[in-house]
């Protein structure tokens, strides 16, 4: 049974401290999305990537986040450093784009308490 | 501007009842239209989808969702609830690699 894993999930640390996130993509998936939700704003997209390249990662904050894909099988969120209002569940999506639209895939979410 | 509007933050409906979640799309053109369901503590899973054709979908658990051109929504509904249909709703717009989710709808179930 294919799916989406992220590790870790859930993480607890101090403010100012460096945060990574890993996402495993199902295999041969060539679309990956990182999502934010958190209670006041909702389920807010950060980044997306297509055969690893960048789409789009408009709606992360280029100070302090970065995303990559150093492979295919894994994709990275960073915050460096933390702040207490990145508190939030992160989750992380995959899809196979081949022409038409995505659907998406959901991992099961990183919880991200920072102090 | 492209955008999608779920109108109920909120909806609670008894167990065995119909419903119908509201959803409406602002694009040029026919968008890709998803519904995705997240249950409590839980990432998000895919209901059903429209790209083209039928505009009648029918998806997992039940449910089914009609695509309306003429009134740009994307109406989600099922005929009877059961208890482990109380989740959020995300209505879903994806066109020329732009994602845009709704701000969901937490259903709520009465016994």
């Amino acid at each position: 049974d294919a799916r989406v894993t992220q590790t870790p999930r859930h993480k607890v640390t101090e403010m100012g401290q460096e945060v990574t996130m890993r996402c495993q993509p199902i295999l041969g998936h060539n679309t990956v999305f990182w999502y934010r939700q958190t209670m006041m704003q909702g389920l807010e997209l950060l980044a997306y990537f297509r055969n690893r390249a960048p789409l789009d990662d408009s709606g992360m904050p280029k100070d302090r986040f970065s995303a990559e894909m150093p492979d295919a099988t894994l994709a990275t969120l960073k915050i460096q450093p933390s702040e207490p209002r990145d508190s939030a569940v992160y989750f992380c999506a995959s899809g196979l784009a081949q022409g038409r639209s995505d659907e998406q895939f959901f991992g099961p979410g990183t919880r991200l308490t920072v102090l | 501007a492209q955008s999608v509007t779920q109108p109920d933050i909120h909806i609670t409906v008894s167990e065995g009842a119909s419903l119908e979640l509201r959803c409406n799309y602002s694009y040029g053109a026919t968008p890709y239209l998803f519904w995705y369901v997240q249950s409590p503590g839980q990432g998000l899973q895919l209901l059903l989808k429209y790209f083209s054709g039928d505009t009648l979908v029918q998806g997992i658990k039940g449910f089914e969702a009609e695509f309306k051109r003429s009134q740009s929504s994307f109406n989600l509904r099922k005929p009877s609830v059961h208890w482990s249909d109380a989740a959020e709703y995300f209505c879903v717009m994806n066109r020329d690699d732009k994602i845009i989710f709704g701000k969901g709808t937490r259903l709520h179930i009465l016994p």
